[in-house]
C-alpha cells in the first residue's frame, strides 16, 4: 500500500449502534498514525496519534487500535450519538518524507436519531 | 478553538490574479503546515515550515509559494490563479516532534473561490 486508504467511504447508523472503520497505511518505515475528526463547517480536530504496534487509545466512547506490522488501524465508536456525525480522517507520514502527513479520503459517518 | 488563526475566511477573486493567505500558529508551535482541500478531494499536503525554514514539500504547484516569518506566522501566496485553484486552504501547526509524532492543530481555513 503506497497511500493511506480508508473504508468504508460512508456509513449510516442508528443512534446507539456501535460502529468501526478501517485505515490502511504503508507498514514499511512506519512512524505514526493519526486520527482526526472533521465536523461539517469546522476544521479537523485530532483524536489520537498512535505510534506503537498493538497500541490502543481511548477518548470517551471512541477508541482506536493499531497494527503496524500489517499496516492497519481501526477506529471504534461505542453507542453512536448524533453528535458523532462527522468525517473521520486517518493520516500517516509519507514514505518519502516523515515530515508530511498523507491523509486518507475519510469515512463519513451519519448517526440517525 | 484550536489557537490557530487564518485570514481571510473567504476570498473571491478572478482568474489570473494573485492572493495571499495568512496563518498564525498556536503560541509556542514552530511548525506550520499548509493543506488544500478541493471539491471531492481529501486533504492534500502542500508544504511545511519549521522555525522559518522549509522542511517538506508536497505536490505544490510552482505558481504557489509560502514562507514563515520570524514571528512564526506564515503566508501562502497563490498566483496566476485558475478556476481549479478554488478550494479550502487549511493551515495547521504543531509542536515540532520528529517523524510527525505530534498532533496537528488546524485553523478554520480560508475558502478561495476563483471566478
Amino acid at each position: 500500500i503506497l497511500n493511506v486508504e480508508q473504508s468504508p467511504q460512508s456509513l449510516h447508523v442508528q443512534e446507539g449502534d456501535s460502529t468501526n472503520f478501517t485505515c490502511s497505511f504503508p507498514s514499511s518505515n512506519f512512524y505514526a498514525l493519526h486520527w482526526y475528526r472533521w465536523e461539517t463547517a469546522k476544521s479537523p480536530e485530532a483524536l489520537f496519534v498512535m505510534t506503537l504496534n498493538g497500541d490502543e487509545k481511548k477518548k470517551g466512547r471512541i477508541s482506536a487500535t493499531l497494527n503496524t506490522k500489517e499496516g492497519y488501524s481501526y477506529l471504534y465508536i461505542k453507542g453512536s450519538q448524533p453528535e458523532d456525525s462527522a468525517t473521520y480522517l486517518c493520516a500517516s507520514p509519507g514514505v518519502d518524507s516523515s515530515y508530511k502527513l498523507i491523509f486518507g479520503s475519510g469515512t463519513r459517518l451519519l448517526v440517525r436519531p | 478553538d484550536s489557537g490557530v488563526t487564518q485570514t481571510p475566511k473567504h476570498l473571491i477573486t478572478a482568474t489570473g490574479q494573485r492572493v495571499t493567505l495568512r496563518c498564525s500558529p498556536r503560541s509556542g508551535d514552530l511548525s506550520v503546515y499548509w493543506y488544500q482541500q478541493s471539491l471531492d478531494q481529501g486533504l492534500q499536503f502542500l508544504i511545511q515550515y519549521y522555525n522559518g525554514e522549509e522542511r517538506a514539500k508536497g505536490n505544490i504547484l510552482e505558481r504557489f509559494s509560502a514562507q514563515q516569518f520570524p514571528d512564526l506566522h506564515s503566508e501562502l501566496n497563490l498566483s496566476s490563479l485558475e478556476l481549479g485553484d478554488s478550494a479550502l486552504y487549511f493551515c495547521a501547526s504543531s509542536v515540532d516532534v520528529a517523524h510527525s509524532l505530534g498532533e496537528q492543530f488546524f485553523g478554520p481555513g480560508t475558502r478561495l473561490t476563483v471566478l
